[in-house]
């Protein structure tokens, strides 16, 4: 069974202070990994997929990356604006099923 | 650029009713996944349909039942609502079959009292 597992849980920062968010994935045959971003009581922002071991995506203050085994998510001088639950997801094998890690929490302070 | 559209936004039943909620995707995308999200927890996919076919099936109770019709929109259906039912439930389509993509609906409320 696929299993994902985000850490931390939750993650304070001052406004500018860089940090990595990171995706522990284990599944058989992955064919993506996704970045959400999650504000509450909405539904989940895509951010990125990642196919390969290696690969890196950009997107304004956000930059992922992707190894086998896990996927960080790294935040350059964030703002308060950044503060939201960040979802790692994974579809392996020839499902279309997705599997969703439970998400950190991020609190920008200004 | 258009969304995801989810209707009702918020609804309230009692135990032992049905439901349905309706799912619009984006324009031109041809599949349509439902996610179960609690409080506090992380999606749960539910099920997905391609091409108004179903495409794979996750921890979805044997009392909800989903279609998707000849215009792509998507109908979840839930009977015999238990308390435990209540829930955010989110919609996400994407184009094609193994795209990989999906972008997500508002999502609808449901309470259970």
């Amino acid at each position: 069974e696929d299993q994902v597992t985000q850490s931390p849980e939750a993650l304070r920062l001052q406004e500018g202070e860089s940090s990595s968010l990171n995706c522990s994935y284990t599944v058989s045959g992955l064919r993506g990994l996704f970045w959400y971003r999650q504000d509450p009581g909405k539904g989940p922002e895509f951010l990125f997929t990642l196919y390969s071991a290696g690969e890196e995506k950009e997107k304004e203050r956000l930059k992922a990356t992707l190894t086998k085994k896990e996927s960080f998510l790294h935040i350059t001088a964030p703002k308060p604006e950044d503060s939201a639950t960040y979802l790692c997801a994974v579809q392996a094998g020839g499902y279309q099923k997705v599997t969703f890690g439970t998400g950190t929490k991020l609190q920008v302070i200004p | 650029a258009a969304g995801v559209i989810q209707s009702p936004r918020h609804l309230i039943k009692e135990k032992r009713e049905t439901a349905t909620l309706k799912c619009y995707p984006i324009p031109r995308h041809d599949t349509v996944y439902w996610y179960q999200q609690g409080p506090g927890q992380d999606p749960q996919f539910l099920i997905s349909f391609y091409e108004k076919m179903q495409s794979d099936k996750g921890s979805i109770p044997d009392r909800f039942s989903a279609q998707q019709f000849s215009d792509y929109h998507s109908e979840l259906n839930m009977s015999s609502l238990e308390l435990g039912d209540s829930a955010l439930y989110f919609c996400a389509s994407s184009l094609g079959g193994q795209t990989y993509e999906q972008y997500f609906g508002p999502g609808t409320r449901l309470t259970v009292t």
